[in-house]
């Protein structure tokens, strides 16, 4: 059954660096999401890109975040520079053309310390 | 401002027995409701959704009922086994904009054998 993937599974980096996110969203899926979730809080949206633009964005999502879609297969999401506050576990999700259904991937833990 | 609202917080049901999680929403423009399944160190997983013109949908063990005056719907979980042990979230979507699904803060389910 296809998946959507992330990686890294777990990434560490310092306050003020730089982070790159990477997620394959399943393959024949046009629709794409980033959501973010702090430990132990709910499920938040932060963007979602179709036709290679941002479709819509939240509060959350400000100018120091950024996604790209850079080859047919990848979707990033990159943390200019990166606050404590951005600590989470960042999900990729992805969906048909014309459908309601996200399906996401299993996440990756962002530590910044 | 809190779109979903989801209760209760913990659950703990006894192997046979019926899991019962309620949401609440706000925004009367949403026109889509998942539920989503999450097992520690995973990603969300579709489990089962409804659109509001329906007041029941099952499938399998699940059911999830919808009641729109009320704005409230529910996931019920039929002869629950220890294997539905995991962290369960409702959300709400506005199908007239790709993208965010607003979601419940969770209901963590223990089944005890």
């Amino acid at each position: 059954e296809p998946e959507v993937t992330q990686t890294p599974s777990h990434q560490v980096t310092q306050m003020g660096q730089e982070v790159i996110l990477r997620c394959v969203p399943i393959s024949n899926h046009l629709y794409f999401y980033w959501y973010r979730q702090i430990l132990g809080q709910k499920v938040e949206f932060l963007v979602s890109f179709y036709n290679n633009e941002i479709s819509e964005k939240s509060e959350i999502f400000d100018d120091q975040f950024s996604v790209e879609r850079p080859d047919g297969s990848n979707f990033t999401l990159k943390i200019r520079s990166t606050k404590l506050e951005d600590s989470a576990m960042y999900f990729c999700a992805s969906g048909q053309q014309g459908s309601y259904e996200q399906y996401f991937g299993p996440g990756t833990r962002l530590t910044v310390t | 401002q809190q779109q979903v609202k989801q209760s209760p917080q913990s659950l703990i049901v006894q192997k046979g027995g019926i899991s019962i999680i309620n949401c609440a929403y706000e925004n009367t423009a949403f026109d889509y409701f998942p539920w989503y399944q999450q097992f520690p160190g995973k990603g969300p997983a579709l489990l089962i959704a409804i659109r509001p013109d329906v007041s029941e949908k099952k499938e399998g063990r699940f059911t999830i009922s919808f009641n729109k005056s009320a704005k409230q719907f529910s996931l019920h979980i039929m002869d629950s086994q220890p294997g539905d042990s995991a962290t369960y979230f409702c959300a709400g979507y506005r199908g007239s904009t790709l993208g965010r699904l607003y979601f419940g803060r969770g209901t963590q389910l223990t089944v005890w054998p």
